[in-house]
């Protein structure tokens, strides 16, 4: 298995605290992504990153920052959580952007904003 | 922009059963597509790729998918089932060039004995 660590696995929080998710890889991967899963969405796309300090918005990426100081950690905050960020996250590496590179993924963080 | 359709959303089936998940995608190019299965509290694993060639990809635990560009479908199939490929299915596609992969919202497949 990819060694892909994710932190917290579980959190629990309230609404308008930050929130921050750490993803460490061992890999030395130069691509990382973090999603988020929900009932009846599949998996969506917030951030990703293509090296130090490179990164990028997805396709649902209002409302989180990212930030990638090292080659294997990216962090995820919410500045302000709402209750709509409740949801599974998911971090996922991969060797190159090409299309045919799959991904990784770690075991996810499940957090719930009360 | 690519997109992904999973029709159904649960599948039961029994144990021994064949049993076909269906993935249909749109993309104005040419494509990658994957199948990810997902067990309970665990991540995605990568059961199988197509990326060229054969449309016939045999993956892990068995399963194998057919690329049918015509049709623009990538289904999933296992001949005969276990109680332990009881998890969540995804499908995915990526078109050629960056990699983003754009997911179906999955396929729930219950075996029962």
């Amino acid at each position: 298995d990819a060694g892909i660590t994710q932190s917290p696995r579980h959190k629990v929080t309230e609404t308008g605290t930050p929130v921050t998710l750490r993803c460490h890889q061992t890999e030395n991967h130069r691509y990382m992504y973090w999603y988020r899963q929900d009932p009846g969405h599949g998996l969506r796309l917030i951030h990703y990153s293509y090296g130090v300090k490179d990164t990028d918005k997805g396709e649902v990426s209002d409302g989180y920052s990212v930030s990638r100081s090292k080659t294997e950690d990216f962090l995820l905050t919410l500045e302000s959580a709402t209750s709509s960020q409740t949801s599974v996250y998911f971090c996922a590496i991969s060797s190159t952007g090409g299309g045919n590179q799959p991904q990784h993924f770690g075991d996810g963080t499940r957090l719930s904003i009360l | 922009a690519q997109s992904v359709t999973q029709l159904d959303s649960q599948v039961p089936v029994f144990e021994e059963a064949p049993v076909e998940l269906r993935c249909n995608y749109s993309s104005s190019v040419s494509v990658y597509l994957f199948w990810y299965v997902q067990y309970p509290n665990q991540g995605l694993q990568l059961l199988l790729k197509y990326l060229s060639g054969s449309t016939l990809v045999k993956g892990i635990n068995g399963f194998e998918a057919e690329f049918n560009k015509s049709q623009t479908s990538f289904h999933l199939r296992k001949p005969s089932v276990h109680i332990s490929d009881t998890a969540e299915y995804f499908c995915a596609v990526s078109e050629t060039g960056f990699q983003k992969l754009v997911f179906g919202t999955g396929t729930r497949l219950l075996v029962s004995p």
